[in-house]
């Protein structure tokens, strides 16, 4: 249980694109949805958290207009990177929660995105 | 933002040995703690998580221990295996429906 997907698993895009990351949530439903970036020899880096209906709250120095989150249903949230560019080049963890209360979250596997 | 050009502190043991890894963590009213091991590539895999009220807790081949007055948290893995080889991040998170604050990570090597 509690298996949480990412699609795609690796995607490449040119400079000036926009491309959308998906996160879901298998086998529960996930009030709580969570945006990591991680670059290399790094850690996991909170980009934001959404939780489903409303909007989502982005860490200092995240852009939202740049990194654009939908959590429309209690399985799917969304992750759009606008307009591209090079130092995007990441990679894009989501985790979930299943309940406003609960500490345990389950993470997905994770998206590989190059900017060229 | 993101310092460049950081590196993963590194340990590296021989196979059957068994590991340590340490964290410091900084919020005395963190009351979870948890382990993940990250493999090249993939997301967090959930290891062992402990909560303040305990010192230790163990799990298959892993041990957590927690010393909330030097505020560390440290994983044993008993007889350590290649496949073990990952990088090991220790989280901590205040209340529950809080967010995680993920620790810098350790990479383990497991020589053969």
């Amino acid at each position: 249980g509690a298996v949480v997907s990412q699609h795609p698993s690796w995607v490449i895009c040119k400079s000036g694109t926009s491309v959308k990351i998906e996160c879901r949530s298998l086998d529960f439903q996930a009030t709580t949805m969570f945006w990591y970036r991680q670059f290399p020899k790094q850690s996991l880096m909170l980009m934001a958290t959404s939780n489903e209906g409303s909007k989502a709250t982005y860490e200092q120095g995240v852009e939202k207009d740049k990194f654009l989150i939908n959590h429309a249903s209690l399985t799917l949230s969304t992750l759009t990177v606008t307009s591209a560019h090079p130092e995007d080049s990441s990679f894009y963890i989501c985790s979930a929660r299943d309940g406003n209360f609960a500490y345990e979250q389950y993470f997905g596997p994770g998206t590989r995105l190059t900017v060229t | 933002g993101e310092s460049v050009g950081l590196h993963l502190p590194t340990l590296s043991v021989q196979e059957g040995d068994n590991s340590i890894i340490n964290c410091a963590y900084s919020n005395s009213a963190s009351d979870y703690f948890i382990w993940y091991k990250q493999e090249s590539g993939k997301g967090p895999q959930f290891i062992i998580d402990i909560r303040s009220n305990m010192d230790k807790r163990q799990g298959q081949r892993v041990t957590v221990l927690l010393n909330k007055t030097v505020k560390h948290l440290s994983l044993q893995i008993a007889a350590t295996q290649p496949g073990d080889s990952a990088v090991y991040f220790c989280a901590e998170n205040e209340r529950s429906g809080s967010r995680l604050t993920f620790g810098e990570g350790t990479q383990l090597t497991v020589n053969p």
